[in-house]
């Protein structure tokens, strides 16, 4: 079963726009992982956010972690053209042992 | 480094034939992990092992699925016999340590299955 399901399902955006992505989920958590998935290849890892932090930064990317809410948020600033993908946040499985991915925003960004 | 290398990239194959899938897993890894993907159920986990011990495959949807990790750098994904519902991309996975959330996975570039 899913743990995280991300919202919106698709985004459509402008290249230099922002774009944000929403994850929630229905149990506690340890870290919250977010992935890229490039067309025909396999997802790459992003960033992990730790159950005690709220707010973490990599390059462009800028994750915000909210345990009371049970949701998550990737967002991208100043989009290029290559972060069209689809991207999914991830979480842990009930034995705390593997990962459990939702279905995924499919971002596409236009120039 | 290679990472994970994943053959075939496609298979085509018709309903009833045995498919094997392969995966090598980037060295030094200790947890592997097999995927499935569909547009109408996402990525979903079937299988994982720590240290070449299946951990969980309450994820493999039927006896028709087999995974083997006879070694550290090699794990096969076995249909038998396929039917076209299994068709899908299947996606080999690997970390350094086993503990769901705490560690990176690093996917390999998938293998499409088509079962005609």
């Amino acid at each position: 079963s899913q743990q995280g399901e991300e919202d919106p399902q698709a985004l459509s955006i402008q290249e230099g726009e922002n774009a944000t992505m929403n994850c929630s989920y229905k149990t506690s958590i340890n870290n919250l992982q977010w992935y890229r998935q490039n067309s025909g290849r396999g997802l790459v890892h992003l960033i992990l956010i730790r159950s005690n932090e709220r707010e973490k930064h990599s390059g462009r990317l800028r994750v915000t972690l909210d345990t009371s809410k049970k949701s998550s948020s990737l967002l991208i600033t100043a989009s290029r053209a290559a972060d069209t993908a689809s991207y999914f946040c991830a979480t842990d499985n009930q034995a705390g042992t593997a990962l459990i991915f939702g279905k995924g925003t499919t971002l596409s960004v236009s120039s | 480094d290679a990472g994970v290398i994943q053959s075939p990239r496609h298979e085509v194959t018709e309903m009833g034939q045995e498919v094997t899938l392969r995966c090598k897993p980037i060295s030094g890894h200790n947890s592997l992990f097999w995927y499935r993907q569909t547009m109408m159920r996402g990525l979903e986990l079937l299988i994982y092992f720590n240290n070449n011990v299946p951990i969980d495959d309450s994820g493999m949807p039927e006896d028709r699925f087999s995974a083997k990790m006879p070694n550290a750098s090699f794990s096969t994904l076995k249909i038998q016999p396929s039917e076209p519902r299994d068709s899908a991309v299947y996606f080999c996975a690997s970390s350094k340590l086993a503990g769901g959330s705490y560690n990176e996975q690093f996917f390999g570039p998938g293998t499409r299955l088509t079962v005609l």
